[in-house]
């Protein structure tokens, strides 16, 4: 069965510190993924996706993530926080079988301190 | 464009009562997506309707809970009789092909008391 693995709960890093988020996916085929961020109160919006091509995807707000098939990952980097990044991130994956559902990760909440 | 507009934006509700939830698409959108977020399940697809149609309901958790799409504007997820464990946040989200980017609204908290 397709999952999605996001192994940290929780992680505070300092404002302007390089921050990764990691993400693991099981799947047989290539699969679609994606980068959300949700604030508090709010829904979520997406930060990058990847579907072919440059396994470096950039996106919005300076972040970008990396496909790696050989460790079924796609973790999400940025060089630099600023603490409006604090926030709550999801990895999501999506089938290439018909169905056109994502699987979210259980999300990673991230704390930036001052 | 507005985004996509979920109302109310916060339901309480006593436990065997219905619930309406609503959702407006982005116009244009063919898909129409019904999330459900908990802390102990996280983020559940219900539902998805596709120019309309419901495609996949597998995750509807159980025959309380109903979603129609009358419209390509208009969507409502209903559960009836509500219990305490429906208690979480609903999310709609749109998206203008399969894959595409989908677009969250803002949510609906339920509390069903």
């Amino acid at each position: 069965a397709q999952s999605v693995t996001q192994p940290d709960i929780h992680i505070t890093v300092s404002e302007g510190a390089s921050l990764e988020l990691r993400c693991n996916y099981s799947y047989g085929a290539t699969p679609y993924l994606f980068w959300y961020v949700q604030s508090p109160g709010q829904g979520l919006q997406l930060l990058l996706k990847y579907f072919s091509g440059d396994t470096l995807v950039q996106g919005i707000k300076g972040f970008e993530a990396e496909f790696k098939r050989s460790q079924s990952s796609f973790n999400l980097r940025k060089p630099s926080v600023h603490w409006s990044d604090a926030a709550e991130y999801f990895c999501a994956v999506g089938q290439d079988s018909g169905t056109y559902k994502y699987i979210f990760g259980t999300g990673t909440r991230l704390k930036v301190l001052a | 464009d507005a985004g996509v507009i979920q109302s109310p934006r916060h339901e309480v509700t006593e436990m065997g009562q219905e619930v309406t939830l609503r959702c407006k698409p982005i116009s244009g959108h063919d898909y129409l997506f019904w999330y459900r977020q908990t802390m102990m399940r996280g983020l559940e697809l219900l539902i998805y309707f596709n120019n309309n149609v419901p495609i996949d309901d597998s995750g509807m958790p159980e025959d309380r809970f109903s979603a129609k799409m009358p419209n390509a504007s208009f969507s409502t997820l209903k559960i009836q009789p509500s219990e305490p464990r429906d208690s979480a946040v609903y999310f709609c989200a749109s998206s203008l092909r399969n894959y595409n980017e989908q677009f969250f609204g803002p949510g609906t908290r339920l509390t069903v008391l």
